[in-house]
């Protein structure tokens, strides 16, 4: 069965300061990933996504940026951390397999900036 | 363009007692649509899924939601609620862009029981 895991499950950082979140997916091959962000209050808004090794699209202009280093691991990065990047992050997978294909949710990465 | 419109940020019901979470959306195209439920400080997890078979959808932990294209609705229920019910829930409505599938999630709902 596939599993997908996210670390560290909670992170405290200081503005200005570098972030490194990971997520693995086990138990499927080529699949598509995701990174979500979950502010208070709000829905899950996709800041990125891939379809394989080095693909990476980006939705929404930030100073987040992600990476596919394999093709089952997914890396949300960001050089100085800003105290709007506070949030609940999200990955998740799917795999191509027609236009209903579903996608797996994480168990998340909480982020609070201070 | 696609979007979903989840009418009620909060609910509030009796244990035992019915469940209705409404969602509306709107899509260029035939919808697939997922309710997906998220527990305090857990990770999202999927509740049901209509992808244009039967309309009646039935999911997990007793949930249904039903398709009503004239309505453009998709409806969460429960016929009597648990307290482990206690979530935030989000209805999504799913795009195909590029063969790759992109879900637009609406705001939540968050449902409290009350013992």
């Amino acid at each position: 069965s596939q599993t997908i895991h996210q670390w560290p499950a909670t992170l405290v950082q200081p503005v200005g300061s570098p972030l490194s979140l990971e997520c693995t997916v086990e138990g499927t091959s080529n699949p598509n990933l995701y990174w979500y962000r979950q502010a208070a209050g709000r829905g899950l808004q996709l800041l990125f996504y891939s379809v394989g090794i080095g693909q990476i699209s980006s939705e929404v202009p930030q100073n987040l940026s992600a990476s596919r280093p394999q093709d089952r691991q997914f890396i949300l990065s960001s050089k100085k951390l800003l105290l709007s990047d506070s949030g609940f992050y999200l990955c998740a997978w799917s795999v191509l397999g027609g236009p209903l294909e579903t996608q797996y949710f994480g168990p998340g990465t909480r982020l609070l900036v201070l | 363009a696609q979007s979903v419109t989840q009418l009620d940020s909060h609910v509030s019901v009796s244990e035992g007692t019915p469940v209705l979470l409404r969602c509306n959306y709107s899509s260029s195209y035939s919808p697939s649509l997922f309710w997906y439920v998220q527990h305090p400080n857990k990770g999202l997890q999927l509740l049901l899924k209509y992808t244009s078979a039967a309309t009646l959808v039935k999911g997990i932990n007793g949930f249904e939601a039903e398709f009503k294209k004239s309505e453009t609705s998709f409806h969460l229920t429960k016929p009597s609620a648990h307290m482990s019910d206690a979530a935030e829930y989000f209805c999504v409505v799913s795009d195909t862009n590029f063969g790759n599938e992109k879900l637009t999630f609406g705001t939540g709902t968050r449902l409290t029981i009350i013992p």
